[in-house]
């Protein structure tokens, strides 16, 4: 089955850096992309999805890069703030069916 | 916006004790997941359904009974709780399953003495 590495498990950036999240998948025929912000004590919420046919997609701060040659998929916070302290998990399916979830990345962003 | 809410929020309860987690979703949504947690793993999918009577086994089923009473309420039961079941887990739903946005609960954290 699928399997999904994400790195780096902890990130620690000063506010108004950007802070890159990597995750790497195995199956070739992933086809749906997602980015998950869990803030404290709180469920995911989803930041931003992508189709494969897509190789970048940009939204308020937010840069998703997908390099579907070397099953990579990134996540780039431009300028990050101290309200993008949170986790992070990248998702991703093959299509109808279930989503595998990276392990997640702890953010820190530093005032 | 979606909502999904969960109960209990926090529970603790002994090795062997029987544990129901409950989660109602207001959305009209088809499917519903359980996951679970951990550190190092991320989210595991325990059981998932896709309507009432209807249940999926996930990826780490082990353990773990799940019901759909109803389109809105999915349970999650651990009959014979043991340590290595504790915890945090999250309750989602979504309309269909895979390409489609998932929310989710606030989450139930149990521990197992």
């Amino acid at each position: 089955g699928e399997q999904v590495e994400q790195r780096p498990p902890h990130l620690s950036v000063r506010e108004g850096d950007s802070a890159i999240i990597i995750c790497t998948y195995t199956d070739s025929a992933t086809a749906y992309f997602s980015w998950y912000k869990q803030e404290a004590g709180a469920g995911l919420q989803l930041l931003m999805s992508v189709l494969s046919n897509v190789d970048r997609k940009e939204e308020q701060g937010l840069t998703v890069l997908l390099n579907k040659k070397d099953k990579r998929l990134s996540l780039n916070l431009t300028a990050a703030h101290p309200g993008d302290s949170a986790v992070y998990f990248c998702a991703v399916t093959n299509m109808g069916y279930k989503l595998t979830f990276g392990t997640g990345t702890s953010l820190l962003v530093d005032p | 916006e979606a909502a999904v809410t969960q109960s209990p929020r926090n529970k603790v309860t002994v090795t062997g004790g029987n544990v129901t987690l409950s989660c109602r979703q207001t959305n009209s949504h088809n499917y519903m997941y359980w996951y679970r947690q951990d550190t190092g793993h991320g989210l595991r999918l325990i059981h998932y359904s896709y309507g009432a009577g209807n249940l999926q086994i996930g990826d780490v089923p082990d353990g773990y009974k799940a019901t759909r009473t109803t389109q809105e309420d999915f349970f999650l039961l651990l009959e014979l709780a043991s340590p290595s079941q504790t915890s945090l887990y999250f309750c989602a739903s979504s309309s269909r399953e895979g390409q489609d946005t998932q929310y989710f609960g606030p989450g139930t954290r149990l521990l197992v003495l």
